[in-house]
């Protein structure tokens, strides 16, 4: 089955306590994404990758950091969460070739305190 | 830098009702993708319909359908008949044609089905 799988789907932390939400994708897609989404705001692009070892900042990418080492894989690193990054987090990935329809993995609820 | 704008962040209707959102967005691209997704309360971002900025014709994916009017920058979505089952928060959402496969997404609109 060709799906987006994100790790782990909820999180509860402590402020500063590096974490790691896993994204891997089984559709040999190029491109991945990540956004945040929060009430009001919509969702919005955290970092992008266009392809492995290809990545760049999205519009909010201030306390993340993103690594593409495989085609599959597109981890989000929080080095330092803060309670500003309690939020809703989604992977995407698509490819150059489907008419620009991302699939998205199933979103990863994340609460700093 | 484009932008996207749902001005109903929340609508009520009953069950096989005909309801419509708004979406409006700005941009100085000439070519674009528009899209509509849906997240019910599982989450999960379940994409609707889209719309090629080139077509003249409006998108239609059974019962919804999108009035695309590119000259006034409006993209909204019509669902007719609606069921239970459309009960979920909508996003209206805009990619460049080229480039970083962006998505730049809406406030988003919670659409409630009443029974």
């Amino acid at each position: 089955e060709a799906q987006v799988t994100q790790n782990p789907r909820y999180l509860i932390t402590v402020t500063g306590k590096k974490l790691t939400v896993t994204c891997s994708q089984n559709m040999n897609h190029e491109y991945m994404s990540w956004y945040r989404q929060d009430p009001g705001l919509g969702l919005r692009q955290i970092y992008y990758s266009m392809n492995v070892e290809v990545t760049d900042k999205g519009d909010v990418p201030e306390g993340y950091k993103v690594s593409r080492k495989e085609k599959r894989n597109f981890p989000l690193i929080l080095e330092s969460p803060s309670p500003n990054q309690t939020s809703l987090y989604f992977c995407a990935s698509s490819s150059w070739s489907s008419y620009n329809e991302q699939f998205f993995g199933p979103g990863t609820r994340l609460t700093v305190l | 830098a484009q932008t996207v704008t749902q001005s109903q962040p929340e609508m009520s209707v009953q069950e096989a009702e005909t309801v419509t959102l708004s979406c409006t967005y700005d941009t100085s691209e000439s070519n674009y993708y528009l899209f509509w997704y849906k997240q019910p309360p599982s989450r999960q971002m379940i994409l609707v319909i889209r719309q090629e900025a080139y077509k003249q014709q409006n998108a239609t994916e059974n019962r919804f359908s999108v009035n695309f009017q590119k000259a006034a920058k409006s993209f909204s979505l019509k669902i007719s008949d609606s069921q239970l089952g459309d009960t979920a928060m909508y996003f209206c959402a805009f990619m460049k044609y080229q480039g970083a496969q962006k998505l730049v997404f809406g406030q988003g609109t919670r659409l409630t089905i009443n029974p």
